[in-house]
């Protein structure tokens, strides 16, 4: 168990629809980190949060936000879906911004879209 | 910019041989370089993680890995391969910045009994 905590497991919704996946980093942990894996692309960086903030961009659409709350969870929230949305949607925490620091995954947040 | 290359998107060993997964990276700044496993149905786990100590890298279940500057790679390996050992593996290098992670494409390794 790593600690850090994705809800839903799963998830089936249809075309044009939102969805808002949340994620609770492990205890401490001020970083979160969102990544897409799917078949064809394989483990793409979406976004980073670190204490609050924003703090690096990756390959994520404009139909897609996130945000962190002074809690330090964090939801992502994909809107206008589409087919091509269907992945595993991972969060991962870290301590901070050391340059040693390493991840720690949630198990996932499956979406299909149909 | 940091990348990281994977050769072989398949490995197939037999239980007991040795395992070598490859990893090759691009960074204009001294590495950090991970090795991350995926269990079928969980979330990535880090095996071992190098940070410009030794070269030699021993992570968890067996396996270790080298980096080598002069041929810009990180092979893990492991000697001995394991049924339990079967997931998907994933090399990494954390960006400049100090923020991002940069995956490579994963090697999904299947151990034939």
């Amino acid at each position: 168990d790593s600690g850090v905590t994705q809800t839903p497991k799963h998830l089936i919704t249809a075309t044009g629809q939102r969805v808002t996946l949340r994620c609770s980093p492990r205890s401490g942990d001020l970083s979160v980190y969102w990544y897409q894996q799917s078949l064809d692309q394989g483990l793409q960086f979406l976004i980073q949060y670190y204490n609050g903030e924003e703090r690096a961009k990756g390959n994520i659409l404009e139909r897609f936000s996130a945000q962190q709350f002074p809690d330090l969870h964090s939801e992502l929230n994909l809107s206008s879906l589409e087919l091509g949305d269907s992945a595993l949607y991972f969060c991962a925490s870290s301590r901070g911004e050391t340059k040693v620091g390493e991840l720690f995954f949630g198990e996932g947040s499956r979406l299909t879209v149909l | 910019a940091q990348s990281v290359t994977q050769l072989g998107s398949h490995v197939s060993v037999s239980e007991g041989a040795l395992v070598l997964l490859r990893c090759n990276y691009s960074s204009s700044v001294p590495p950090y370089l991970f090795w991350y496993v995926q269990y079928p149905n969980q979330g990535l786990q880090l095996l071992l993680k190098y940070t410009s100590a030794a070269t030699l890298v021993k992570g968890i279940n067996g396996f270790e890995a080298e980096f080598k500057k002069s041929e810009t790679s990180f092979h893990l390996t492991k000697p001995s391969a394991h049924m339990s050992d079967a997931a998907e593996y994933f090399c990494a290098v954390l960006g400049s910045a100090g923020n991002q992670f940069y995956f490579g494409t994963g090697t999904s390794l299947t151990v034939i009994p």
